[in-house]
């Protein structure tokens, strides 16, 4: 097991572009997570997977951003028609369950200009 | 409206010495409160964890103070080291609601020779 993994790790588009990132999680964790950080912030929670059920989605997430976990494997995040103000680190975590302290990924850090 | 307030932002502790980083939070229902370390490009690795149920935590160097009273934790690092240079980020979660985490602002440490 080689920890929580995410692609790509870097990733510039074009405003308006849509980009999709990859999250595989530690595979005997059944909850998945997913986290924006900015610069200079700490994370800030975007949505969760408890196996393939979304359960709770921030705010933060718009209807430009969707999430999927098929099959309660990976998951990938998908933002559409892409701002600049998207541009940050997305993070992925996971955790075996409820009360204990996650493994994040290394995150996929995308620019948008 | 920010759940978790860190202090300090930033911190420059010589070898040797005691890092210390202080959170307070504001949602009485948070009951996990785990500390995070991040370095550059990295994403966030838990560190060491509390509950409400102990005043104190203490694994190796690091010790996690806990008063539920004052709704306040500090991260004490002893015998702090030039590779303990790093973003320190507290958190805290409800476990009830999902176990998301609110992250406080970091405080960016650094160890001097």
């Amino acid at each position: 097991d080689t920890g929580v993994s995410q692609n790509p790790r870097h990733k510039i588009t074009k405003r308006g572009q849509n980009v999709t990132f990859r999250c595989d999680p530690i595979s005997e964790h059944n909850r998945l997570y997913w986290y924006r950080q900015t610069l200079g912030q700490g994370p800030e929670f975007l949505t969760y997977f408890q196996n393939e059920a979304q359960l709770e989605k921030s705010r933060l997430l718009s209807d430009r951003f969707s999430a999927e976990r098929p099959k309660g494997s990976f998951s990938t995040l998908e933002i559409q028609r892409t701002e600049q103000g998207d541009s940050a680190m997305y993070l992925c975590a996971s955790s075996l369950r409820i009360g204990y302290g996650y493994t994040f990924g290394s995150g996929t850090r995308l620019t948008v200009v | 409206q920010q759940q978790v307030k860190q202090s300090p932002q930033s911190l420059i502790v010589q070898k040797g010495g005691i890092s210390i980083i202080n959170c307070a939070y504001e949602n009485t229902a948070f009951d996990y409160f785990p500390w995070y370390q991040q370095f550059p490009g990295k994403g966030p690795a838990l560190l060491i964890a509390i509950r409400p149920d102990v005043s104190e935590k203490k694994e190796g160097r690091f010790t996690i103070s806990f008063n539920k009273s004052a709704k306040q934790f500090s991260l004490h690092i002893m015998d702090s080291q030039p590779g303990d240079s790093a973003t320190y980020f507290c958190a805290a979660s409800d476990t009830g609601g999902g176990n998301k985490l609110t992250f406080g602002t970091g405080t960016q440490l650094k160890v001097e020779l």
